[in-house]
């Protein structure tokens, strides 16, 4: 069936450092993919969302990148900070459908 | 403004009891979904509503009803609970099926013991 890969499951780095997160999806229909950012005791929060027609998208220090040829898309973060510290969880839906598949999550930790 | 609200944030149950995960949504979103979140595994879907009055099964049904009441609620009853239900539950709502913005409930944590 159809799945999503995300890596790294952990990921430490020093504040100011910048973070990649990585997800590989199988549904070569899927052509929305967003990502959301899950703090501790709460629900996951869309911060940043991409499009199958766009290459690239970024908002302040976050950005998303994505290769349909290749079925890869990533979250980018530069200048992190310690409010970053999340677990972060990519997905992929189809057009029209409430199949939204998650990945198993990164968990960030910005050292200061 | 509260978005979406899920009640209870805890429950304890024995295994065999029942009780129902409520979920209100005052953003006027069509759809409305409740997942599963266990370590390791991510979101997994297990049942969601496209519209009032109508439900379908997700990946993980086996165990759970769930009642669309009007355009707002959205409930999830567990009615002979089981050890493997243990779990974090959110509840999330989206303007319309398929490619648009989730909002995620603050969750409901059960133990199944």
């Amino acid at each position: 069936g159809e799945n999503v890969e995300q890596h790294p499951s952990t990921l430490s780095v020093q504040e100011g450092d910048s973070a990649v997160i990585k997800c590989t999806y199988s549904d070569s229909a899927s052509n929305y993919f967003p990502w959301y950012k899950q703090e501790l005791g709460k629900g996951p929060q869309l911060i940043i969302d991409i499009r199958s027609n766009v290459g690239e998208k970024k908002d302040q220090r976050i950005a998303v990148t994505l290769n349909k040829t290749a079925k890869h898309f990533s979250l980018h973060i530069t200048e992190t900070q310690p409010e970053d510290s999340a677990v972060y969880f990519c997905a992929a839906a189809s057009p029209g459908t409430y199949k939204y598949i998650f990945g198993t999550g990164t968990r960030l930790k910005v050292l200061a | 403004n509260a978005g979406v609200t899920q009640t209870p944030k805890f429950q304890v149950l024995k295994t065999g009891q029942s009780m129902t995960l409520q979920c209100a949504q005052d953003m006027n979103h069509n759809s409305m979904y409740w997942y599963r979140q266990d370590p390791g595994m991510g979101l997994r879907l297990i049942y969601y509503s496209a519209s009032e009055g109508t439900t379908d099964k997700g990946e993980v049904p086996n165990g759970y009803n769930v009642s669309r009441l009007n355009k707002r609620e959205f409930s999830l009853r567990l009615e002979s609970a089981a050890p493997s239900q243990t779990s974090v539950y959110f509840c999330a709502t989206e303007e319309a099926a398929g490619g648009q913005k989730l909002f995620f409930g603050s969750g409901t944590q059960l133990s199944v013991l």
